[in-house]
């Protein structure tokens, strides 16, 4: 199988920039996904295909995949930012994989 | 913008089987998308269940093959779940989500539906 581990908590004060890890054996070699989930709701895409916003995402939302990390970037973070975030990518068997997930705090 | 929307039977008795249903709100299921259940256990993370395409071609979590079967229902308007041999483990949100075909991200999800396993 194959698995994606992210740290399960980080914490940022109002203003700064949030860098949220993933890491995946060559997980550069695979496009990368990014979704939000806030408590009790479900989750939302705000980065697809390693770099790619949809479209109503803020453009302080900012992702990058080289090696074996995806790395999603908050930047000017805002206490509305505060929530749960997933990476997502695929293994060599076309099943899709998520990291456990990154409580983000903003302080 | 396409809605989803789950539902299901709220709490299942161990062993029993477990059924969901997902409606999409433009009518119909399309030929441009793969539809997908993803789960999540209370506190926990998100877990992908398997998908399928409008032409039935499917694709499974190897963890939970054996037991599980995703349709599509004859009229194509209803995204089906069925998870045989349920236990508390099972214990979930249950949500459903859609991919384009070539895409490798879901871009819309439904607000899920609980699930309890319990006598």
């Amino acid at each position: 199988s194959y698995d994606l581990t992210q740290s399960p908590s980080l914490s940022v004060s109002t203003g700064q920039t949030a860098t949220i890890t993933c890491s995946g054996d060559k997980l550069g070699d695979r496009w990368s996904s990014w979704y939000q989930q806030k408590p009790g709701q479900s989750p939302v895409l705000v980065i697809y295909e390693n770099d790619k916003r949809p479209s109503g995402i803020p453009e302080r939302f900012s992702g990058s995949n080289s090696g074996d990390t995806a790395t999603l970037t908050i930047s000017g973070t805002q206490a509305l930012d505060e929530a749960d975030y997933y990476c997502q990518a695929w293994d060599s068997f076309s099943h899709i994989v998520f990291g456990g997930g990154t409580k983000l705090t903003v302080l | 913008q396409v809605h989803l929307k789950e539902s299901g039977p709220g709490l299942i008795k161990p062993s029993g089987t477990l059924s969901l249903t997902c409606t999409v709100s433009s009518g119909s299921l399309s030929n441009n998308h793969w539809w997908s259940w993803v789960r999540q256990p209370p506190g926990k993370g998100l877990e992908w269940i398997g998908e399928i395409y409008r032409g039935g071609t499917s694709n499974y979590n190897p963890s939970l093959k054996s037991r599980l079967t995703i349709s599509v229902d004859k009229s194509n308007h209803y995204l089906l779940l069925n998870l045989t041999s349920v236990t508390a483990a099972d214990t979930a949100v249950y949500y459903c989500a859609r991919r384009g075909t070539y895409r490798y991200h879901m871009d819309v999800w439904g607000k899920g539906t609980t699930v309890t396993v319990s006598s």
